[in-house]
C-alpha cells in the first residue's frame, strides 16, 4: 500500500535560519508530488508541485523553494526563514484525480 | 484563476443533528474532492466528485457541475466529526485550488 512520510512533526526556528522539510513517498512510482502551507488554521495555499524528478512549478513567489532529488522524494527549503514563513506545511502525492494523499504536515514556528 | 466559496464558515451542532455543506465554484472544473481535516491537521480525502452523486455511510456528496457547486451532506453527526471540511477543485492538472473551508463542531 502506498504511504507518505513527512518530518519532522513540528519545528521551531529562529529568523534568518535555514529550513529543510522532507516528505517521501512509498509504494508507488513516478506520483505528483505538491507542497501545501495552511496559515491561521483555515485554507491551503499551494507553494510547489512536481510532476517528475527535477521538475518544479512555483505557484506564489516567496522565500522558499523545493527540490525533487529523487522520483518520491520531496523537499522544501530556505536560506533564510521569515517570521512570516510560519505555518503548518503539507506534502500530497497524487496518482491522478480523485488519489490525492496527504501527510501528516510539519508544523513551523519562526522565532 | 479559479475562486472556491465554502458556506457556511462555521457550523455548531449537537450529536444526532444532520447538515449541509456548500462549495460554488467560479470556473468549470473536472476535479473536485472533499476533505475533512481532524483537530490534530490530518487531512482525509472524503469523495472524488467532479459531478453526479456519492455516499459514504453518514456521508454523501452531491456535485453539480453545471451550475458549479457541490453539497456535503453528514447525517446523525457524531462528536468525531468535528474538524474543518475542505473543498478543492482542479481542471485540466492533478493541482487542487482549496476553499476555505467549513469548521464543524458537533458537541455530545
Amino acid at each position: 500500500s502506498q504511504t507518505i512520510h513527512q518530518w519532522p512533526a513540528t519545528l521551531v526556528q529562529p529568523v534568518g535560519s535555514p529550513l529543510s522539510l522532507e516528505c517521501t513517498v512509498e509504494g508507488t512510482s513516478n506520483p505528483n508530488l505538491y507542497w501545501y502551507r495552511q496559515a491561521a488554521g483555515r485554507g491551503l495555499q499551494l507553494l510547489f508541485y512536481s510532476v517528475g524528478i527535477g521538475q518544479i512549478s512555483s505557484e506564489v513567489p516567496q522565500n522558499l523553494s523545493a527540490s525533487r532529488p529523487q522520483d518520491r522524494q520531496f523537499i522544501l527549503s530556505s536560506k533564510k526563514l521569515l517570521l512570516s514563513d510560519s505555518g503548518f506545511y503539507l506534502c500530497a502525492w497524487s496518482s491522478g484525480p480523485g488519489g490525492y494523499t496527504f501527510g501528516s504536515g510539519t508544523r513551523l514556528t519562526v522565532v | 484563476g479559479i475562486q472556491v466559496e465554502q458556506s457556511p464558515p462555521d457550523l455548531i451542532l449537537q450529536e444526532g443533528a444532520n447538515s449541509t455543506l456548500r462549495c460554488n465554484f467560479s470556473d468549470s472544473v473536472n476535479n473536485l474532492q472533499w476533505f475533512h481535516q481532524n483537530p490534530w491537521g490530518q487531512l482525509i480525502n472524503l469523495f472524488y466528485i467532479p459531478s453526479g452523486t456519492k455516499q459514504n455511510g453518514r456521508l454523501s456528496a452531491t456535485t453539480v457541475a453545471t451550475e458549479r457547486y457541490s453539497l456535503l451532506y453528514i447525517s446523525s453527526s457524531q462528536t468525531t466529526d468535528s474538524g474543518v471540511y475542505f473543498c478543492a477543485v482542479g481542471r485540466g492538472t492533478d493541482k487542487l485550488i482549496f476553499g476555505t473551508g467549513t469548521r464543524l463542531q458537533v458537541f455530545p
